[in-house]
């Protein structure tokens, strides 16, 4: 079963736009990890966030994590063609075992 | 460093044949993961590893599923007998606590 839901399933933005996606999740948590894939290849671990973090960042990245709405959110600034992807948000409620959501597909348009 | 290693990359077979999926985790990753990916479910989880040993296989479909991890490089993931909703991407990923990596995939198509 998937533990986190991300919103929207799929989002298209014109390039240098920044994109958001959402992620709900259920239980409690030790962290949330945001993943990105592209077409037709593994997953790429892009940051993790604490459960006693609100938010992190890490260049054109910007994740924040609400504990009390069991929700987080991925931000990318000035989106570029090479950001076309799957975005994956995963919740670690220990044992070092990840539930992924349904993921968002976006797509940057030159 | 290779990354996660596995093979092979796609595979096709008939329904009702053995399929045996390989992976070749990082060097001094001490978990293991399989996934399988589908457009219907998403990515599950159908077992890892911790130190060779199996922690969680609860994700796995049914009795024709297995895996093994004789070693702390190699790790298998067998279908006997496959079938044609077994149809995926299979996934192996290693990690060192909590980030995973993973490998690319196994496009497995049974006919």
């Amino acid at each position: 079963s998937q533990q986190g839901e991300e919103d929207p399933q799929a989002l298209s933005i014109q390039e240098g736009e920044n994109a958001t996606m959402n992620c709900s999740y259920k239980t409690s948590i030790n962290n949330l990890q945001w993943y990105r894939q592209n077409s037709g290849r593994g997953l790429v671990h892009l940051i993790l966030i604490r459960s006693n973090e609100r938010e992190k960042h890490s260049g054109r990245l910007r994740v924040t994590l609400d504990t009390s709405k069991k929700s987080s959110s991925l931000l990318i600034t000035a989106s570029r063609a090479a950001d076309t992807a799957s975005y994956f948000c995963a919740t670690d409620s220990g044992a070092q075992k990840l539930v992924f959501g349904q993921g968002t597909r976006l797509t940057i348009n030159p | 460093d290779a990354g996660v290693i596995q093979s092979p990359r796609h595979e096709v077979t008939e329904m009702g044949q053995e399929v045996t999926l390989r992976c070749k985790p990082i060097s001094g990753h001490d978990y293991l993961f399989w996934y399988r990916q589908t457009m219907m479910r998403g990515l599950e989880l159908l077992i890892y590893f911790n130190n060779n040993v199996p922690i969680d296989d609860s994700g796995m479909p049914e009795d024709r599923f297995s895996a093994k991890m004789p070693n702390a490089s190699f790790s298998t993931l067998k279908i006997q007998p496959s079938e044609p909703r077994d149809s995926a991407v299979y996934f192996c990923a290693s990690s060192p606590g909590e980030t995973q990596y993973f490998g690319p995939g196994t496009r497995l198509l049974v006919l």
